[in-house]
């Protein structure tokens, strides 16, 4: 079965540096785009960033862009964030997801169809 | 960027009810809308994508509609299990979630 396990959150103070790591099994690594979505304490969920399946296309969300970059390892099945001048507003669950193209009836849709846990990223002085 | 807002932002329905959640976008979005329910202290779920469509395992009672702006989730005969928050998502360009719908138990 899909398995997407994240490791790397922490405590970290505003301008640090933190690098978040996904890994994944149970299905061809190399076939996916990956996103990363973020969840504040007690807030919905924000779309931060996703990695074509070479690597070789990225996308952000505005309020990270600059500051992080998102990166994969096909070899490795890996999938990661590095996160560079930390604010307190990115503290939030950081969730690995697959994106999956859902085929309907008009065509394929863009779909987060497989999570993992999360890990905590806490920006605290 | 397309911005979705969803209503209610929380609602307390019984076992047995129908309860509907509406997300609306600020432009449209063709039928490229998801829904995910997330339980506490877990990961989202996908349940329907492009508008209607079930993901593998979701009981039948979860409904999707609409099409352009405005999407609505309906839920047939509420289950215990069903009480979540619910979030619409949009596709069609960079990704963006609804604020999320609370259902609890009343």
């Amino acid at each position: 079965q899909v398995q997407l396990v994240e490791s790397g959150g922490g405590l970290v103070k505003p301008g640090e540096s933190l690098r978040l790591s996904c890994t994944a099994s149970g299905f061809t690594f190399s076939d996916f785009y990956m996103a990363w979505v973020r969840q504040a304490p007690g807030k919905g969920l924000e779309w931060v960033s996703y990695i074509s399946s070479s690597g070789t296309t990225t996308y952000y969300a505005d309020s990270v862009r600059g500051r992080f970059t998102i990166s994969r390892d096909n070899a490795k099945n890996s999938l990661y964030l590095q996160m560079n001048s930390l604010r307190a507003e990115d503290a939030a669950i950081y969730y690995c997801a697959r994106d999956t193209r859902m085929m309907s009836t008009f065509g394929g849709v863009s779909t987060f169809d497989n999570w993992g846990q999360g890990t905590l990223v806490t920006v605290s002085s | 960027d397309i911005q979705m807002t969803q209503s209610p932002s929380s609602l307390s329905a019984s076992v047995g009810d129908t309860v509907a959640i509406t997300c609306r976008a600020s432009q449209s979005i063709r039928s490229y809308l998801n829904w995910y329910q997330q339980k506490p202290g877990k990961a989202p779920k996908l349940l329907i994508y492009a508008v209607s469509s079930l993901q593998s395992g979701v009981p039948s009672r979860f409904r999707g509609s609409g099409s352009g702006t405005d999407f609505t989730l309906t839920i047939s005969s509420l289950q215990p299990e069903d009480f979540a928050t619910y979030y619409c998502q949009q596709s069609y360009s960079s990704p963006a979630f609804g604020q999320g719908t609370k259902v609890d138990i009343k």
